[in-house]
């Protein structure tokens, strides 16, 4: 069965410290691929997207993602997160054929930046 | 960007009575959307997928006939949660891909917060 599984549940760090949170999926077929950040309080927003191209990508927020089809990975970095990063993430993947697709969510991942 | 509108965002019923749940894509035609829910602290999950036009595909586990959705037109869908009780209460929360949004794209409501008494 289809997968999506975010390495760590809980992240706490320092501001000015560096960010990355893992996403790993199961499936062979076309993929296009998310990170949502819900902020406390507040709906899911898109940080960044992967559909094809430059396996890197760069989202809002000085975020960005790399995809690395051999591993079927889709990790989220921050060089340096700030105090406003504290929030929940969320890796999505959207599994497609010619007949269908559907989109799965990671568990997600609380991130805790302190001041 | 594009923009979904759920409403409304907070319901408070009595166990037993049904509750409507709205979804509209505001500037932008949905042939799919999707419906989740979300339980606190944890992930999204997903409880049908809804074409225009067509029947709702609904997840394993998911109740059809409690969780009746309605996807009338490009622009609205709709989720019903009939006869409520306690467990049913959760975030409900929808997407929509279409063609504003290109391939595989969603953009999602603000959530619905459902409390049943």
């Amino acid at each position: 069965a289809q997968s999506v599984s975010q390495h760590n549940h809980h992240v706490i760090l320092s501001e000015a410290a560096s960010l990355e949170l893992g996403c790993n999926y199961s499936y062979g077929g076309t993929v296009n691929l998310f990170w949502y950040v819900q902020y406390p309080g507040q709906h899911l927003q898109l940080l960044l997207k992967y559909f094809s191209g430059d396996p890197l990508v760069k989202g809002i927020k000085g975020f960005e993602a790399e995809f690395i089809k051999s591993k079927f990975s889709f990790n989220l970095r921050k060089p340096s997160v700030q105090w406003s990063d504290t929030a929940e993430y969320f890796c999505a993947v959207y599994m497609t054929t010619d007949s269908w697709g559907k989109f799965q969510f990671g568990a997600g991942t609380q991130v805790v930046v302190t001041p | 960007g594009a923009v979904v509108s759920q409403h409304p965002s907070w319901v408070i019923c009595k166990s037993g009575t049904s509750v409507k749940i709205e979804c509209r894509s505001l500037d932008f035609q949905a042939t799919t959307m999707f419906w989740y829910r979300q339980f606190p602290k944890q992930s999204l999950m997903l409880m049908a997928t809804s074409n225009e036009g067509s029947k709702a595909t609904y997840e394993q586990g998911v109740e059809k006939d409690k969780f009746l959705i309605n996807h009338a037109s490009l622009t609205l869908s709709t989720l019903t949660v009939t006869s409520a009780h306690p467990e049913d209460s959760s975030f409900y929360i929808c997407s929509a891909s279409g063609l504003a949004g290109g391939h595989g794209e969603l953009f999602f409501g603000e959530g619905s917060r459902l409390t049943v008494l």
